[in-house]
């Protein structure tokens, strides 16, 4: 069974700078897709960022970026320039190429942005 | 574009009794997903409908957990005889049935079972 791990319960960041927010995830699996979703305090759950595993190139959006590493099954997001409305906490997720749809969520981490 | 809608947002119950939650999906999406987050911990998947379908179920949907969707548009999740252990956020999302397709949650109905 596939298990995604995030090892950093909590991080923190000055504003304006950078921080990376670390992901692992295990499977057998040659094909699938992997997610950061971004959840605020007592509001919903938005995505990110996505990344397909047949890309090789990482995904970018805007101050948000990965860095996809396949052979090593990481899967790290790295947010620049930070701002106050970053603050929340950040799952990473697993999707299978296959039948199911289901995706597996890490635990989170929980960013602060400190002004 | 209205996105995921989700009610009510808060349920408070007591053990024992049954709880019905609802979920509008974004109204082009065929797949609607139903997940639990507890907390500290990431949302685990429930069930999933494709139209008015259930494709796929998880072991963590016992028998006093029930999904419908009728029509293939809204969707209800039934929790009978509540537990303690139900307490959690209860996530709906919906997605287009496309390889690889974004799921994008609603709100959540928060359950506290006393």
């Amino acid at each position: 069974a596939q298990t995604v791990t995030q090892s950093q319960p909590e991080m923190s960041v000055q504003e304006a700078e950078t921080v990376t927010l670390s992901c692992t995830y295990d499977t057998s699996e040659s094909d699938y897709y992997l997610f950061w979703y971004k959840q605020p305090p007592s509001r919903q759950m938005i995505l990110v960022i996505r990344q397909e595993a047949y890309k090789q190139q990482n995904a970018t959006e805007n101050r948000f970026s990965v860095n996809f590493q396949k052979a090593a099954k990481s899967f790290s997001l790295k947010i620049s320039d930070s701002q106050l409305g970053d603050a929340a906490m950040y799952f990473c997720a697993y999707r299978s190429a296959g039948a199911t749809n289901k995706l597996i969520f890490g635990t989170g981490t929980l960013l602060a942005v400190q002004p | 574009d209205t996105g995921v809608s989700q009610n009510p947002r808060h349920k408070i119950t007591k053990r024992g009794q049954n709880v019905t939650f609802r979920c509008d999906p974004i109204s082009e999406h065929n797949r609607l997903y139903w997940y639990r987050q507890t907390l500290g911990q990431g949302p685990e998947f429930l069930t999933y409908f494709q139209n008015e379908a259930q494709l796929e179920k998880s072991r963590l949907l016992s028998d006093r957990f029930s999904a419908e969707r009728p029509k293939g548009s809204f969707s209800t999740l039934e929790i009978q005889r509540t537990e303690q252990g139900d307490s959690a956020m209860y996530l709906c999302a919906s997605s287009l049935s496309l390889g690889g397709e974004t799921q994008y949650f609603g709100p959540g109905t928060r359950l506290l079972v006393l």
